[in-house]
């Protein structure tokens, strides 16, 4: 069963502390997307990878960096969380842009930062 | 500025009926659209994705229009199903590469009653 799976499912962090959001694919996309979706608004885009080691910013990208050093795996890091990180975090990936892409999407892990 | 605008903002039909929900964009160029459904608490799933001008699809209850020239898609319902109730979410790739954007609406918050 083609998946993303993202780890985990829900997180309460304090302000200032690190956050490790994780998520692995097991289709062998070459794309991955980390997204946040907030009430009343789209999901945004803070990071796209296109493959190991090749990630570019964003329509969001300010308070998060990411980590993708293998192909199924793309991590989401938040150096110091802040209180506006608190949000639902969505994992996506596409072995194809466009129309033919199969966009598959994670559960979501929702950060609870107080 | 929002470029993806869903209408109504939520819509509760009951078991049986049809429903309509719209989709009205800005994006340019606008490659193509698709329409996700989103389970509470899920992430997104694919229900259809319309390429060309005056595309219609059809998949089982569910099936979509595209009006490139009015940018304007809409999602028709079928004898709606208590599963049916979720969020329905509209999203407009502006190319069809790897630089390509997804630009994703609010969403219509459908709930099917008995």
């Amino acid at each position: 069963d083609m998946k993303v799976t993202q780890m985990p499912r829900y997180l309460i962090k304090r302000m200032g502390e690190n956050v490790l959001l994780e998520c692995g694919q097991d289709m062998s996309h070459e794309t991955m997307y980390w997204y946040r979706q907030d009430p009343g608004l789209g999901l945004q885009l803070i990071y796209i990878s296109y493959d190991v080691d090749s990630n570019s910013e964003g329509d969001i990208p300010k308070g998060y960096r990411v980590s993708r050093k293998k192909r199924e795996h793309f991590s989401l890091i938040l150096d110091s969380a802040k209180t506006n990180q608190t949000s639902v975090y969505f994992c996506a990936s596409s072995s194809r842009q466009g129309a033919n892409s199969d966009y598959t999407f994670g559960s979501g892990t929702r950060l609870l930062v107080i | 500025k929002t470029q993806v605008e869903q209408s109504p903002q939520s819509l509760v039909v009951r078991q049986g009926e049809n429903c309509v929900l719209q989709c009205n964009y800005s994006v340019t160029p606008d490659n193509h659209l698709r329409w996700f459904k989103q389970d509470t608490g899920k992430g997104l799933v694919s229900l259809t994705v319309l390429v060309h001008e005056n595309d219609k699809t059809s998949n089982g209850r569910y099936s979509a229009t595209l009006d490139k020239d009015a940018k304007h898609s809409t999602l028709h319902i079928t004898a709606t199903l208590l599963d049916d109730t979720a969020t329905y979410i509209c999203v407009v790739g502006d190319r069809g590469s790897a630089l390509g954007r997804l630009h994703f609406g609010a969403g219509t918050q459908l709930i099917v009653i008995p």
